[in-house]
């Protein structure tokens, strides 16, 4: 079993829809959570991260930790075609300081 | 511009040939890594380095080599030991050694097996 789980998708939406990407983890000593994106053939951009459970909003982007669930969550409102990316989530232990990522979720979003 | 550049952009190679992929870095950046990523499997991490002149093995470190003689370079050799080396490489480097700094990417390297 990986150690964070992330459905590889493609996963198409029509253009102003609301968008959820999630992840799943089995280690709880993960700390600090991640989400990236990338476009394809570049490399990946850190979009948000967050370290509590709860809600951190940036513009239409919405990062969601349920600790006691081992589930985060991404949110895009009012989705656009220049969101179609893979989006990966990436983990953090406090141990070592590596990352621990996702397959990554590929988004489509069509006009 | 700061920031990372990863050279060639695509590169193809024979079987039983060695590679050199290059990356470079002017963000004054301690860690640099090198990860590999096949589709529909994220990144795996090959090599990392904290500092000039050392370096630790990842995840999937065998059939590759790397060095840090400078703190703005850390190029990844492909050895013919690598069975199934196929696949996109990508450079990153974050400014401290520990902590939870962000990690910067490059734009990556096409590797392809003929």
């Amino acid at each position: 079993q990986k150690e964070v789980e992330q459905d590889p998708g493609p996963l198409s939406v029509p253009e102003g829809a609301i968008v959820s990407l999630n992840c799943t983890y089995s280690n709880s000593a993960f700390q600090y959570f991640m989400w990236y994106r990338q476009y394809s053939r570049k490399g990946p951009e850190l979009l948000m991260y967050t370290y509590s459970s709860g809600n951190k909003e940036d513009g239409r982007f919405t990062a969601q930790v349920d600790k006691s669930s081992k589930y985060i969550s991404l949110f895009i409102r009012d989705s656009q075609p220049s969101d179609s990316a893979t989006y990966l989530c990436a983990m953090i232990q406090y141990s070592n300081y590596q990352l621990i990522w996702g397959a990554g979720t590929k988004l489509i979003i069509k006009p | 511009d700061g920031g990372i550049t990863q050279s060639p952009k695509y590169l193809f190679r024979k079987e039983g040939q060695n590679v050199t992929l290059s990356c470079e870095q002017n963000l004054n950046h301690d860690a640099m890594y090198w990860y590999r990523q096949d589709p529909g499997q994220g990144l795996r991490l090959i090599y990392y380095s904290q500092i000039v002149n050392d370096f630790q093995k990842g995840d999937i470190a065998e059939g590759y080599s790397v060095s840090r003689e400078k703190k703005e370079s850390f190029p990844l050799t492909v050895t013919s030991a690598q069975k199934n080396p196929t696949a996109f490489y990508l450079c990153a480097s974050k400014m401290d050694r520990g902590g939870y700094g962000e990690q910067f990417f490059g734009p990556g390297t096409r590797l392809t097996v003929l």
